[in-house]
């Protein structure tokens, strides 16, 4: 099996440009998370779906961000407008079933940086 | 206060050493508990789950004190291989949350 992955690797962009994340979870697998992971506040969970549909979306800092499941082998993350403080590293995770007692796979992450 | 409290360290300990890391949540109905390994630049990977009764894998141990609701990681025999972020996940019926971790570095 692949594993959770992620592209890109790497996004530099400018103030005000539109990013967008994807993620392909592994297969069977019937939750997505995005995560984002910051030095000062550490791993926060900002969306999950459960079999596509959007489950929690609190963690979403706000309007700028969206995420989309159309799919079960494919998922989204966008800002827009980005902002020199979404600069973080966002993780995609999946899991066979359940939230808190299930081991989530992690992708290896898109370093993002808003300049 | 946050949900998840672990010392960022760095802990420095020689090859050998046995080490422990200790982390406290807040939340008392928190039902899932564990411990994710996070290598540099790397994703966090699951290291072990904890229980009610405690467990042990190879040099890992981890405790669970729900009375005084924190969690703890012993590693024996430390390796250099070792060195790394060690996470403490916390779940409730609804979320997952992750301490900031505790950086381990494992010295010759």
């Amino acid at each position: 099996d692949a594993g959770v992955i992620q592209s890109p690797r790497h996004e530099v962009t400018e103030m005000g440009q539109e990013v967008t994340l994807r993620c392909k979870p592994i297969s069977g697998h019937d939750y997505l998370f995005w995560y984002r992971q910051t030095m000062m506040r550490g791993l926060e969970l900002l969306i999950y779906f459960n079999n596509n549909v959007p489950i929690d979306d609190s963690g979403m800092p706000e309007d700028r961000f969206s995420a989309k499941m159309p799919n079960a082998s494919f998922s989204t993350l966008k800002i827009q407008p980005s902002e020199p403080r979404d600069s973080a590293v966002y993780f995609c995770a999946s899991s066979e079933t359940g939230l808190y007692y299930n081991e989530q796979f992690f992708g290896p992450g898109t370093r993002l940086t808003v300049l | 206060r946050k949900e998840v409290e672990q010392d960022p360290g760095p802990f420095n300990v020689p090859e050998g050493a046995t080490v422990a890391f200790n982390c406290t949540y807040s939340n008392s109905a928190s039902q899932s508990f564990f411990w994710y390994r996070q290598d540099c630049r790397k994703e966090p990977k699951l290291l072990m789950s904890v229980y009610s009764s405690g467990n042990e894998d190879g040099r890992f141990t981890a405790q669970l004190n729900r009375a005084s609701q924190y969690i703890s990681l012993l590693i024996r025999d430390s390796k250099l291989s070792d060195s790394a972020t060690y996470l403490c996940v916390v779940g409730t019926a609804s979320k997952l949350t992750f301490g900031t971790g505790t950086r381990l570095q494992v010295t010759l």
